[in-house]
């Protein structure tokens, strides 16, 4: 069975450093990019990009670049997502997918969400 | 970026009901679009690929139609689990896009 299985929810302050991660399971990891999605409080999906774990190469929103980066760890199967410094404005639910092809690209299989809360 | 704008942002509808959605994108796009389905406090779920394939698993009263800009999602006869937002996706791009959402709600 396929799962992403994404970290727990966190309760940072702004300028704080932050990790979060997705594991993935019941695949061959290395076979799918990963994707990562936000979702602020009351409001829609935010795709933000997404890392091939073989050789790690990124593509990212122009909307994201430069304040998230994305990893991965493909000797434990799992993806990162990184800031530096949060902002309140942060404050989301962020989701990871495995990035699949069927004649087009898309997001077949879903992590539960990681609730990050950024407040001082 | 291509810019994908849904319509209407929000319908209410009965049980029963057949209910179309609409996805616009900024550009062509040929058939590269994907649908999602998400329900409150869950993650997103996939329902259509290609603009019309629908994802193993899907009920078949879930169809998918257009090409170029524009695109429709049509769910045939409402039942009660489909009450959800509703989100279109571009996958022509490097760079993904989602539409803003369709909250479909019950009447």
């Amino acid at each position: 069975e396929v799962q992403l299985v994404q970290s727990g929810a966190e309760l940072k302050k702004p300028g704080e450093s932050l990790r979060i991660s997705c594991k993935g399971s019941g695949y061959i990891f290395t076979n799918y990019w990963i994707s990562w999605v936000r979702q602020m409080p009351g409001k829609g999906l935010e795709w933000m990009g997404k890392i091939n774990p073989t050789d790690s190469h990124t593509n990212y929103s122009p909307s994201f670049q430069g304040h998230v980066t994305i990893s991965t760890d493909k000797s434990v199967s799992t993806a990162f997502l990184y800031w530096s410094s949060l902002k309140a404005s942060d404050t989301a639910i962020y989701y990871c997918g495995r990035h699949a092809y069927g004649g087009t690209f898309f997001e077949d299989y879903w992590g539960q969400g990681t609730l990050v809360t950024v407040s001082s | 970026d291509i810019q994908m704008t849904q319509s209407p942002s929000s319908l209410s509808a009965f049980v029963g009901d057949r209910v179309t959605i609409t996805c616009r994108a900024s550009q062509s796009i040929s058939t590269y679009l994907n649908w999602y389905q998400q329900k409150p406090g869950k993650a997103p779920k996939h329902l259509i690929y290609a603009a019309s394939i629908l994802q193993s698993g899907v009920p078949s009263r879930f169809s998918g139609g257009g090409s170029g800009t524009d695109f429709t999602l049509t769910i045939s006869s409402l039942q009660p689990e489909d009450f959800a937002t509703y989100y279109c996706q571009q996958s022509y791009s490097t760079i993904l896009t989602f539409g803003g959402g369709t909250k479909l709600q019950i009447k």
